[in-house]
């Protein structure tokens, strides 16, 4: 069964500090990885989408890696604002209706 | 229009009714998703429509859900005999290209937030 795992559940850092999500998935076939960013009542807004040959992929102060080898991949937050608060999705895609959503990671950016 | 809209945005119902909520994509794009979200919980594939027709409707959880597609734009999931359980978050998101075959774009609307009574 196609699985995306997402740690840490929740995540509490002050204004301006850096934080790394990580994402593991058993997926397959893979066709690409995506990290989303969730406003509470909001709809997912999309930060990256990775293909299988991308390691790095940056959008501003957002920095995603891809490890296709061991199925993992991170985000990486920089000098981080309260605007950040939110849920982050990692989306892993094997078709073309087939997203596996992960359960997400809550951050809290605290001034 | 400028992105996907979803209406209504909150819909509160009795225990046995219908309910139907709509999706109107991002104008040109051919295909359509509908997620299911419960609280603390990522989006839920429910079904998806590549033009007017649903390509995959496996995630249906069962046959109380519907969703149509008519003329290839706007959507409408339609809910029959709704139950407490089918309290959730409604989210539609479309895309100019099917996702998964390339990087196709993802977009959302805001949901329609369902509770049933």
């Amino acid at each position: 069964k196609n699985q995306v795992e997402q740690s840490p559940q929740s995540l509490i850092i002050l204004e301006g500090k850096n934080c790394t999500l990580q994402c593991n998935y058993t997926v397959s076939p893979f066709s690409n990885l995506r990290w989303y960013k969730q406003d509470t009542g909001r709809g997912p807004v999309s930060l990256t989408i990775m293909t299988f040959s991308e390691n790095t992929k940056s959008n501003g102060r957002y920095t995603a890696t891809l490890d296709a080898d061991t199925k993992q991949s991170s985000l990486h937050i920089t000098a981080s604002q309260l605007s950040d608060s939110a849920s982050y999705i990692c989306v892993v895609s094997s078709g073309y209706s087939t997203l596996t959503f992960g359960k997400g990671t809550m951050l809290l950016v605290s001034p | 229009g400028a992105g996907v809209s979803q209406t209504p945005s909150n819909k509160v119902t009795e225990k046995g009714k219908y309910v139907e909520l709509r999706c109107d994509p991002i104008s040109g794009h051919t295909a359509l998703y509908w997620y299911r979200q419960s609280l603390g919980q990522g989006p839920e594939f429910l079904i998806y429509f590549q033009g007017t027709g649903a390509a995959d409707d496996s995630g249906l959880p069962n046959d109380r859900f519907f969703a149509v597609r008519p003329e290839g734009s706007v959507s409408t999931l339609k809910i029959q005999r709704t139950e407490r359980g089918d309290s959730a978050v409604y989210l539609c998101a479309s895309s100019q290209v099917a996702s998964g075959v390339n990087t196709g774009e993802l977009f959302f609307g805001e949901g329609s937030r369902l509770t049933v009574l």
